[in-house]
């Protein structure tokens, strides 16, 4: 049973424009919600996270957003550059667990 | 160095020997993980070390799996017997304090082929 699910696992996205992605989780006891980027043959790297005190972390080109009573954040990239074609993982942590999500596949295209 | 390494970064190995991950964290960092990614997966948590604590060993996936810390820092990760359903990328992160809110810094991977 998933505790995390990304139920996307591509998404293409014209440059320029908009990439939302989605993470769904189930438990409520999470504090911290985080994004990592992954390119392929390289470890995952950190983009963003949001704790459960607030609904909304902007960091210039990358917005993560977090309803808590839906359990679901997301991950808005605007506007979206070629070099952001990666996998996404979203992650989620309390004090002493971290469940990452499975992964989408962001291709932006030229 | 800067980051998390990881050696090696590739090993073949033939069902049923043994094999050894090394992770090096980052200098000052308390926490050290170590996930698997199979192909097409997401990252599976194995096993997290924090400062003297003893490991959260909940994630690993059978017996044949351990892994140590010394001195607070380098951790290896032993996978006894190998299988083939044991061939993944294992990825190696730490992070300055624990698990909550603080970003994890991983290191390349090795990937672990068992033919």
């Amino acid at each position: 049973d998933q505790q995390v699910k990304q139920n996307s696992p591509s998404l293409s996205v014209q440059e320029g424009r908009i990439s939302i992605l989605n993470c769904d989780y189930t438990n409520s006891m999470f504090d911290y919600f985080l994004w990592y980027k992954k390119y392929p043959a390289e470890g995952p790297t950190f983009l963003i996270s949001i704790s459960s005190i607030k609904d909304k972390n902007e960091d210039g080109r990358f917005t993560v957003f977090l309803n808590k009573s839906a359990k679901h954040l997301s991950l808005h990239i605007v506007p979206s550059q070629p070099g952001d074609s990666a996998v996404y993982f979203c992650a989620v942590a309390s004090y002493d667990k971290v469940i990452f999500g499975p992964g989408t596949s962001l291709s932006v295209i030229p | 160095g800067a980051g998390v390494s990881q050696s090696p970064s590739n090993k073949v190995t033939e069902k049923g020997k043994d094999v050894e991950l090394r992770c090096d964290p980052i200098s000052g960092h308390t926490a050290l993980y170590w996930y698997r990614q199979s192909l097409g997966q997401g990252l599976e948590f194995l096993i997290y070390f924090q400062g003297n604590s003893a490991p959260d060993k909940s994630g690993l996936p059978s017996d044949r799996f351990s892994a140590e810390r010394t001195g607070g820092s380098v951790s290896t990760l032993t996978i006894q017997r190998t299988q083939q359903e044991d061939s993944a990328v294992y990825l190696c992160a730490s992070s300055l304090h624990g698990l909550a809110g603080n970003e994890q810094y991983f290191g390349p991977g090795t990937r672990l082929t068992v033919t």
